[in-house]
């Protein structure tokens, strides 16, 4: 069983256009998170939800919103995609806040915006 | 800024060497240190996490604290070409920030 599933695994769209990205862990985590990881593999936070809960958000452009029906699933959308929004997204979530133990990572979802 | 630097590398060793990847981070009320693990194309993977000065060991890896020098490395022993991989590093800092400061990875390369 996958523990920390992100669908879809790639994503080409056109500049402009409104995506979604699913991200659901069977973990039992309480916290998940959104990270972007661009060309240079610098992996930077974007989003932290404990038990449904937004505990970080970081600069991110007001275009992304995440979105957390429960404490297992994670989602994220994206308005109005950019050239500069193509890189790699990561969902994660560790079991505690902050993840004093680590994270688990998806598989990650490459978004490509032509 | 908190900051934590890793030489990009690649870092090329023979197989059966011991690899040593090192991180240094800025923020000296940093508390603890993780060590990630990422092939090409795949997501980060947790190899080790250390909070207290010394070695802490796990099969062939070793991950050694310094907090006064503010370093933290991490050993591989015996490396096999499986070993391959980009190696992040983060750290998490002081003061109920719950963000961690992620290196930018040091590629390894273990040529057979």
């Amino acid at each position: 069983d996958t523990a920390v599933s992100q669908t879809p695994k790639y994503l080409v769209t056109q500049m402009g256009n409104d995506k979604s990205i699913k991200c659901e862990q069977n973990l039992g985590h309480d916290t998940m998170y959104w990270y972007k990881q661009d060309s240079k593999k610098f992996l930077k936070i974007m989003f932290s939800y404990n038990n449904k809960e937004l505990i970080i958000n970081e600069t991110v452009p007001n275009r992304f919103s995440p979105k957390s029906p429960d404490k297992a699933h994670l989602n994220l959308h994206i308005n109005s995609l950019e050239l500069g929004d193509s890189a790699v997204y990561f969902c994660a979530s560790s079991q505690f806040r902050g993840g004093d133990y680590g994270y688990t990572f998806g598989s990650g979802t490459r978004l490509t915006v032509v | 800024q908190k900051e934590v630097e890793q030489n990009s590398g690649p870092l090329s060793v023979p197989e059966g060497a011991i690899a040593s990847l090192n991180c240094t981070y800025s923020d000296r009320g940093s508390q603890s240190f993780f060590w990630y693990r990422q092939y090409s194309g795949k997501s980060p993977e947790l190899i080790m996490f250390i909070y207290s000065n010394g070695d802490k060991e796990d099969g062939r890896f070793t991950a050694q604290l310094n907090k006064a020098s503010q370093y933290v490395s991490l050993l591989i022993r015996d490396s096999q070409p499986s070993d391959s991989a980009t190696y992040l590093c983060a750290v998490f800092t002081s003061g109920g920030s719950y963000i961690p400061t992620f290196g930018r990875g040091t590629s390894l390369i273990v040529h057979p």
